[in-house]
């Protein structure tokens, strides 16, 4: 079975400032990783996946997540904050990559952007 | 675009209370799934479906079933409502070719009195 764990349920940083939030998965085959946004009274929306080809990959909103499989770690970056930013973030894992059993999403973190 | 709709954005119920959650996708997707979204707790899948009149528990499905009698549509229903699903329950589709890559609607935040 496969798990994710996200660090902070809350992220604040600075318009401008670095956005790094963590996520770690537990799997026990080669794991497909996403990340998902929900932004204020919207349903989720896919950002960046990673499927086993690149392990840097770019997502939509200037976002990108860095595959590494010493630190069973897919960590979600964006250079620089913007308040269009402030939304809560999931982390996924799919051990599948087939069949219809859905994926297993982390807590969420809520990254807020101070002006 | 990928259109999931969901038939309510709020509802009120009352404990003991048949309730019908209503979902609804336009492009033609197998699988669909309910969610429910709590603080805290991230996503639970409640219950998943890969194809007409099919139907998959998933992590939660006590006191809850579902009916997919039409592709395009899968129901979420409580047969009972208890104060203990008041929630955000989250609908998603996506295509048996690019599979995790979920399409969502918008939520039904219910509150169960």
């Amino acid at each position: 079975a496969q798990s994710v764990t996200q660090l902070g349920s809350h992220v604040s940083v600075s318009e401008g400032a670095l956005v790094l939030l963590r996520c770690n998965y537990s799997s026990s085959v080669p794991p497909y990783l996403f990340w998902y946004v929900q932004y204020p009274n919207q349903g989720l929306q896919l950002l960046l996946k990673y499927t086993s080809a690149a392990t840097l990959v770019k997502g939509i909103n200037g976002f990108e997540a860095e595959f590494k499989k010493s630190e069973t770690s897919f960590h979600l970056t964006k250079p620089s904050a913007h308040m269009s930013d402030a939304a809560e973030y999931f982390c996924a894992v799919s051990d599948s990559g087939g069949g219809a059993d859905g994926l297993t999403f982390g807590k969420g973190t809520h990254l807020i952007i101070q002006p | 675009d990928v259109k999931v709709t969901q038939s309510s954005r709020y509802l009120v119920k009352r404990t003991g209370e048949k309730v019908f959650l209503e979902c609804v996708q336009d492009m033609d997707h197998e699988n669909m799934f309910w969610y429910r979204q709590d603080p805290g707790l991230g996503l639970r899948l409640i219950y998943f479906s890969y194809d007409v009149k099919m139907k998959e528990k998933g992590d939660i499905p006590e006191g809850y079933s579902v009916s997919r009698e039409k592709k395009e549509r899968f129901s979420l229903i409580l047969e009972s409502a208890s104060t203990n699903q008041t929630s955000m329950y989250l609908c998603a589709s996506e295509s048996a070719i690019a599979k995790n890559i979920q399409y969502f609607g918008a939520g039904t935040r219910l509150s169960v009195l």
